[in-house]
């Protein structure tokens, strides 16, 4: 069975542009969640997703955005790139709120 | 709102020495789970604890789930160098996972 997948594996934009996340959840998992992990630091909560609908968001701006498709995968989208998004994002999937399986990551960076 | 507390956050030890890091909850929790995240990787599960003082064992590691399922705890006994690595917990309330600030574990040989 194929775990949580995300592409793309390393992604670098400049300063002002957008950059667009995408996560496979394990299949029959309906819950997305989506963390930013800056360099040497813990995981900060950015959004989660269930059911196709947004359940919460974290202490983040408007311009980081995101949905959940039909068939439970999902796209973080960050407009008007600033240089501290650099990050891994991380996201994972649960079915129920149980377990919450990670997928290897993004990792942003923005010059 | 909502937060999960870890300490230390940083912690080194001698290879062999014994290791312990502890997740403290503001509000009770549904259940604790605790992930490891090697260097350069993703959390990984590591284990889930639903039951009010429930304690379980994986080899050298011993989780704890408190009393009043606001806190736990992960002990290593005998560090090893394969140790390394950061520890999360998270724990769940209402229907959301919160993650600790995690603990970097580093194992000196």
């Amino acid at each position: 069975e194929a775990g949580v997948t995300q592409s793309p594996t390393h992604l670098i934009k400049t300063r002002g542009q957008q950059a667009t996340l995408r996560c496979s959840p394990i299949s029959g998992h309906t819950s997305v969640y989506w963390y930013q992990q800056a360099l040497g630091l813990g995981l900060q909560f950015l959004l989660w997703y269930d059911e196709g609908e947004e359940r919460n968001r974290g202490n983040f701006p408007p311009r980081f955005s995101g949905r959940q498709f039909p068939n439970y995968s999902s796209e973080l989208n960050v407009n008007a790139l600033e240089l501290e998004d650099s990050a891994l994002y991380l996201c994972a999937s649960s079915l129920s709120r149980r377990v919450a399986f990670f997928g290897q990551g993004t990792r942003l960076t923005v010059v | 709102g909502q937060q999960v507390m870890q300490i230390p956050q940083y912690q080194h030890v001698q290879e062999g020495e014994d290791f312990t890091t502890y997740c403290n909850s503001s509000t009770t929790l549904s259940n604790i789970q605790w992930y490891k995240q090697r260097p350069g990787g993703h959390p990984v599960f590591l284990i889930q604890l639903v039951k009010s003082g429930e304690v379980k064992k994986q080899k050298r590691l011993t989780f704890q789930f408190g009393e009043a399922k606001k806190n736990s705890s992960l002990h290593i006994t005998a560090t090893q160098t394969t140790d390394v690595g950061t520890y999360f917990c998270a724990g769940l309330a209402g229907n959301q996972f919160y993650f600790g600030t995690g603990t970097s574990l580093t194992v000196i040989p």
